[in-house]
């Protein structure tokens, strides 16, 4: 699976979009990104996928570049809630494999 | 839908005793289920990958021994931790893949502490 890059941190006021990005330089045609977050001494919850359309759910945005090489998850209207950390994940579909999780981006939602 | 269960949510047990998480797909079958690991501020570490009715894939460093898993059903998988130690204290996490489809999705989490 090809490797992601994500800030270690980000910072977001309660109420404003959080863009939160994902460099995946590597990736191959077969792959998704998947975004999935982990509040503390939770389980990891699924966000959003996407291969290369633009996508939206009740959740997030994901907006996927046209080369593919990186992508943004876009909370619209962040809240106290959402701070977590975020995990960028390529993997190739049908593949049967495990997620592999990198370190991820900490976002913190502030009053 | 898309729901995923753990029990117990914590345990605390004695050094060489042995301890069974279970982890249950409730509103799907679930063809192939994984088993991960958390140490504080780390990220998630796969330790096992398990497909129902065959014998689970583990990966490298993780003793098939001493993390014994069943998944003898479409719905749930059980991971038992042999003889724990206190170095096996964690935060264990299972997720299941929907038979034919993509997305995987995790329980909450089982933390096991012990003494």
């Amino acid at each position: 699976d090809a490797k992601t890059t994500q800030p270690p941190s980000m910072d977001c006021a309660e109420g404003r979009a959080a863009n939160l990005p994902c460099n995946h330089s590597t990736i191959s045609g077969n792959e998704y990104v998947y975004w999935y977050r982990q509040i503390h001494s939770q389980g990891p919850q699924y966000i959003i996928h996407g291969l290369k359309n633009n996508e939206t759910n009740e959740m997030a945005s994901l907006i996927i570049t046209e080369d593919r090489k990186s992508s943004t998850l876009i909370l619209p209207h962040a809240t106290l809630r959402d701070t977590a950390v975020y995990y960028c994940i390529v993997r190739a579909s049908n593949s049967g494999y495990a997620l592999n999780f990198g370190k991820g981006t900490s976002l913190l939602v502030t009053p | 839908g898309a729901v995923v269960s753990q029990h117990p949510s914590r345990v605390i047990c004695k050094s060489g005793t042995s301890v069974k998480i279970e982890c249950r797909s409730l509103d799907f079958q679930a063809t192939t289920m994984f088993w991960y690991r958390q140490f504080p501020k780390q990220s998630l570490m796969l330790m096992a990958t398990s497909n129902e009715g065959s014998k689970a894939t583990y990966e490298q460093g993780v003793e098939k021994d001493k993390f014994l898993i069943n998944h003898a059903s479409l719905t749930l998988s059980t991971l038992t931790v042999t003889s724990a130690h206190p170095e096996d204290s964690s935060f264990y996490i299972c997720s299941a893949r929907e038979t034919h489809k993509e997305t995987q999705y995790f329980g909450p989490g089982t933390r096991l502490l012990v003494l």
